[in-house]
């Protein structure tokens, strides 16, 4: 079946620091992968997304490229900032009704 | 503002209650699903449904019912509820419309099984 693992937290940085969350997967056939952000109290919300091979996902500063290669998508950003703290989740979608597969997130605590 | 409606935001139920959990989206999404979060688990599947009047289970269905009469509105019920569905739910929305469309998420309800 389907998996995502993602690298345990927290992880935490200083503000500026670059951030990389990596994320492996295993899928039958050519997923989609996402990353999502929750902060806290809130629901989950689309960070960015690549949908085949060699894409490059990037929003709000952050950056992820899909490598069928290594089978990862790891989460980059070059300035972490305090209002970055939130756990993100690594996902994937292969089937034909579009069921996402989570990891199980990774907490980021950024501090001034 | 448009998007994906949970309600209760919050609950208490004692073993072996009853109640239903109401998710309503105004995107006219096809595809609506329902996830539970754990601490160290992630979130995980229980049921999802592909268009009105279609249901279907996923990777943690025991203990859960769902009805999708409406298509903007997907139900989740415990019809006995346990200490292992304290939780927090989360419902979502997407539409088969573009790939990898992505989800639209509520902001969940905390139950808590006492």
């Amino acid at each position: 079946g389907n998996s995502v693992t993602q690298m345990e937290g927290p992880v935490t940085l200083s503000e500026e620091a670059f951030l990389t969350i990596n994320c492996t997967y295993t899928a039958t056939g050519y997923p989609s992968l996402f990353w999502y952000v929750q902060y806290p109290g809130e629901g989950l919300q689309l960070l960015l997304k690549a949908t085949k091979a060699d894409d490059k996902g990037s929003n709000k500063g952050f950056e992820a490229t899909y490598r069928k290669e290594t089978t990862s998508f790891h989460l980059e950003k070059g300035s972490v900032q305090v209002s970055d703290s939130a756990v993100y989740f690594c996902a994937l979608s292969d089937s034909g009704y579009s069921t996402l597969t989570f990891g199980k997130g990774t907490m980021l605590l950024v501090s001034p | 503002n448009a998007g994906v409606t949970q309600t209760p935001k919050f609950r208490v139920l004692k073993t072996g209650q009853s109640m239903t959990l109401l998710c309503a989206q105004d995107m006219n999404h096809e595809y609506m699903y329902w996830y539970r979060q754990d601490p160290g688990m992630g979130l995980r599947l229980i049921h999802y449904s592909v268009g009105e009047g279609t249901t279907a289970k996923g990777e943690v269905p025991d203990g859960y019912n769902v009805s999708r009469l409406k298509k903007q509105n997907f139900l989740l019920g415990l019809e006995s509820a346990a200490p292992s569905q304290t939780s927090v739910y989360f419902c979502a929305s997407s539409t088969p419309d573009r790939e990898g469309s992505g989800y639209t998420f509520g902001s969940g309800t905390r139950l808590t099984v006492v």
